[in-house]
């Protein structure tokens, strides 16, 4: 299976970007990046999702690097409530779909 | 939206019981899912269903059983409820895995068994 690494945690001031790092260097050539997120005591919210090419919806940006090793959530201008556990997951879809939840990064967006 | 209802989000039930967890999706997904979440242990799969009356196993299906009658519909049964299924179980559904479409989750349910 492949994984992800992620730290822990990271701060981020309310108004401005936060980038959150994610390595998956075992990916392979079909498989996904998908990204979620945990507020605390719910279930986790779908945020994006990419292949090889950059994507951006209204919720964030993922930006993955050429070789696919490794990627990054942007969320342009955090507010309060995007304080949550952040998940990046490599999909294998070959096995019907099931997500391989890492530790994630819990993100702290502070006034 | 996709909607996932998990019938209940806060649930105690007793040793030995027989427990229901039910889960119902709104946007005519072929895949159901169901995890636990504990602390240090992240999620993990229980079991989960490509179709009607289809089931797998996931990676800690002992204690548990499914059924899917019908296409919204996926409970999860605690045969004999037992204190370490204490938890949080999250259900979750998408379209089958070619579409490389997302899962979308319940809120979950937790359960205490006493």
């Amino acid at each position: 299976d492949a994984k992800t690494t992620q730290p822990p945690s990271m701060d981020c001031a309310e108004g401005r970007a936060a980038n959150l790092p994610c390595n998956h260097s075992t990916i392979s050539g079909n498989e996904y990046v998908y990204w979620y997120r945990q507020i605390h005591s719910q279930g986790p919210q779908y945020i994006i999702h990419g292949l090889k090419n950059n994507e951006t919806n209204e919720m964030a940006s993922l930006i993955i690097t050429e070789d696919r090793k490794s990627s990054t959530l942007i969320l342009p201008h955090a507010t309060l409530r995007d304080t949550a556990v952040y998940y990046c997951i490599v999909s294998i879809y070959n096995q019907g779909g099931k997500l391989i939840f890492g530790q994630g990064t819990e993100l702290s967006v502070k006034p | 939206d996709v909607k996932v209802t998990q019938s209940s989000r806060y649930l105690v039930k007793r040793t030995g019981e027989k427990v229901f967890l039910e889960c119902v999706q709104d946007m005519d997904h072929e895949n159901m899912f169901w995890y636990r979440q504990d602390p240090g242990l992240g999620l993990r799969l229980i079991y989960f269903s490509y179709d009607v009356k289809m089931k797998e196993k996931g990676d800690i299906p002992e204690g548990y059983s499914v059924s899917r009658e019908k296409k919204e519909r996926f409970s999860l049964i605690l045969e004999s409820a037992s204190t370490n299924q204490t938890s949080m179980y999250l259900c979750a559904s998408s379209p089958p895995p070619g579409s490389n479409q997302p899962q979308h989750f319940g809120d979950g349910t937790r359960l205490s068994i006493l």
